[in-house]
């Protein structure tokens, strides 16, 4: 099993759709996760850090379920602007503070 | 502005020439980290710096070389870059290693090719 998987999509959405994605880590000692966006060949911009339970900012929720090792993030009222790749990122167990990355969820929001 | 800078963005060299890659952060982190991403491989941590002068290996290190001489700067050195250095390079910083405060922030990325 990775350490950390992602669905690589793509999702194609409409504008003003909800869209989900999901990302499993393996690591069940990690206490932080967190959501990163990437556009084509930029770096990645930190969306969404989770320390317990979930976290909402605006459009976007991110909930984890350390039972089945899981974290979510839920997107409401995709715009154009949303299209990206999406990556979740969980400290290595190596307490090296390497972050391992998924592969990445892309989305394209269509009008 | 806080963020972390990367220079060059962009670099197109041959084979055996020695380069280094700065970076720079102006939010006085103390954890400082290099990443290559590549097609297919995602992004894959090199060397990392947890405080001034300590240094460490990360999953891939070999051909690259850093030093953490001053808070803020983590330069990173290819001695003699080879073709499969060609990659996307990031480098990140954050407060400290441990949560809260490890949200890593990431500066824009330097494009290598090495000929």
């Amino acid at each position: 099993r990775k350490e950390v998987e992602q669905d690589p999509g793509p999702f194609n959405v409409p504008e003003g759709a909800t869209v989900a994605f999901n990302c499993t880590y393996s690591n069940s000692a990690s206490q932080s996760f967190f959501w990163y966006r990437q556009d084509c060949r930029k770096e990645p911009k930190l969306l969404m850090s989770v320390y317990s339970s979930g976290n909402e900012d605006g459009r976007f929720t991110a909930q984890l379920n350390r039972a089945s090792q899981y974290i979510s993030l839920l997107i409401r009222d995709s715009k154009l602007s949303d299209s990206a790749t999406y990556l979740c990122a969980v400290p290595g167990s190596s307490n090296t503070g390497k972050l391992i990355f998924g592969q990445g969820t892309t989305l394209q929001v269509k009008p | 502005e806080a963020q972390v800078t990367q220079n060059p963005r962009y670099l197109i060299t041959v084979t055996g020439k020695k380069l280094t890659v700065t970076c720079s952060q102006n939010m006085n982190h103390e954890y400082m980290s290099w990443y290559r991403q590549d097609p297919g491989l995602g992004l894959r941590q090199i060397y990392y710096s947890m405080n001034v002068e300590v240094t460490d290996k990360g999953d891939v290190p070999e051909g690259y070389k850093v030093s953490r001489k001053e808070k803020r700067n983590f330069p990173l050195i290819l001695e003699s870059p080879s073709p499969n250095q060609t990659s996307l390079y990031f480098c990140a910083s954050s407060r400290r290693l441990a949560a809260p405060y490890n949200e890593q922030f990431f500066g824009p990325g330097t494009r290598l090719t090495v000929l």
